[in-house]
């Protein structure tokens, strides 16, 4: 089946730092990527998604690039700011054979100070 | 604007009682799921549904009853079989099965047993 492995958390960051959370992904199929961002005592919401090997997504500063070989979609931002402190999920969406469900990793939580 | 609303915000559930959680999205999404959210934990699918008048099971549906009578609503009832029921719920849908698309979801309602 399906399923997705993130960097184990929290991870804390001053401000303006360099910004890596990884992400590994398993799929029967070609499926698309996301990667959500939730804040305290709210829904996911999404960051940024990419549909196809080599697509860039890209939002608010942050990056990651569906990598097929590495089966891979690593998130990455130049320089953190504190209002970035959130619970950050990867996520793979596969149709053929899920009927339409996403997978998602666990989540990590990414606290920024001042 | 289009989005999912969620009801209550928070809930208190007594001994014994079975309590509802109200979804309604006005996104003219197919699809709709149920996840369960445990503090510092990531989702875990309780139960989805591809089209009105149809839904199926996810990994922990037990103690969960859903319907699908319209295509904007799909209220979850928890019921006294649920004997941990204090968690995080969020609604989510996506627009059709068969495509790669991401979920939207609501800002989820948060339980609690008295």
């Amino acid at each position: 089946g399906n399923s997705v492995t993130q960097m184990e958390g929290p991870v804390t960051l001053s401000e303006e730092a360099f910004l890596t959370i990884n992400c590994t992904y398993t799929a029967t199929g070609y499926p698309s990527l996301f990667w959500y961002v939730q804040y305290p005592g709210e829904g996911l919401q999404l960051l940024l998604k990419a549909t196809k090997a080599d697509d860039k997504g890209s939002n608010k500063g942050f990056e990651a690039t569906y990598r097929k070989e590495t089966t891979s979609f690593h998130l990455e931002k130049g320089s953190v700011q504190v209002s970035d402190s959130a619970v950050y999920f990867c996520a793979l969406s596969e149709s053929q054979t899920n009927a339409g469900k996403s997978t998602f990793g666990d989540g990590t939580t990414l606290t920024v100070k001042p | 604007d289009g989005g999912i609303t969620q009801s209550p915000k928070y809930l208190f559930r007594k001994e014994g009682q079975n309590v509802t959680l109200s979804c309604e999205q006005n996104l003219n999404h197919d699809a709709m799921y149920w996840y369960r959210q445990d503090p510092g934990q990531g989702l875990r699918l309780i139960y989805y549904s591809q089209i009105v008048n149809d839904f199926q099971k996810g990994d922990i549906a037990e103690g969960y009853s859903v319907s699908r009578e319209k295509k904007e609503s799909f209220p979850l009832t928890v019921t006294s079989a649920q004997k941990n029921p204090t968690a995080f719920y969020l609604c989510a849908s996506t627009r059709s099965v068969g495509v790669r698309q991401p979920q939207h979801f609501g800002d989820g309602t948060r339980l609690s047993i008295l």
